[in-house]
């Protein structure tokens, strides 16, 4: 069955660099798509990047610059890194899947919780 | 960018009462909205993608309708369960923005 799941820090030092993994079963990384959405503790969702089926990525333009979105596909994962964290950055971070260009994120991670500690 | 604009941002609805919710773009987003339903501790749910296809095992008390900028979920006889923020979408092409969400409490 298909299942996303994230890993990662709990805690990462202000200014640091934050690296998730989210690592993928049940479906191929290149035939769907994998996006980074992130929620703030007591906060909405917010589309960060996305990693295309042909490789190629997409991010949104508030973090684009401290953004990076990567993978592995014979290990069936997605990375996320961002640096230059600062205390507005921790957020539960999720990777979900799209299907194609009419559907939403049909499936999603269970989410990793960072904390950005100073 | 398209900001997507939810209300309200919380509601307080009886069992069995039919609530309705909106979803307001800035720009006209056609047809490319989904919905979600995302309960405390939890990753959220599709429900509705395309502005009004219910998702795989979406009971159908749930509906999407709308067109263009304006956008509504509505849900008919709610039950206990449904209690939960839910936010609208826009889909298709990029940045994939999320509205704020409405919080949809059972009394």
């Amino acid at each position: 069955q298909v299942q996303l799941k994230e890993t990662g820090p709990d805690l990462v030092q202000l200014t640091q660099t934050l690296s998730i993994t989210c690592t993928v079963s049940g479906f191929s990384l290149t035939t769907y798509n994998v996006h980074w959405v992130r929620q703030p503790p007591g906060k909405g969702l917010e589309w960060m990047g996305a990693m295309w089926n042909g490789g190629g990525t997409d991010y949104n333009s508030a973090f684009k610059s401290r953004l990076s979105i990567s993978r592995d596909t014979s290990k069936s994962q997605v990375f996320l890194k961002m640096n230059s964290l600062q205390t507005d950055d921790t957020a539960k971070y999720f990777c979900a899947r799209r299907v194609n260009y009419y559907s939403g994120f049909d499936y999603w991670g269970q989410g990793v919780m960072v904390t950005v500690s100073s | 960018n398209i900001v997507m604009t939810q209300s309200p941002k919380s509601m307080s609805i009886s069992v069995g009462d039919r609530v309705t919710m909106n979803c307001k773009a800035s720009q006209n987003v056609y047809n490319n909205i989904a919905w979600y339903q995302q309960k405390p501790g939890q990753s959220p749910k599709l429900l509705i993608y395309y502005a009004s296809n219910r998702y795989n095992g979406v009971p159908d008390r749930f509906t999407g309708s709308g067109y263009g900028t304006d956008f509504t979920l509505t849900i008919n006889s709610v039950q206990a369960e449904d209690a939960a923020f839910y936010y609208c979408q826009r889909i298709y092409n990029s940045p994939f923005t999320f509205g704020s969400g409405t919080k949809l409490e059972i009394k």
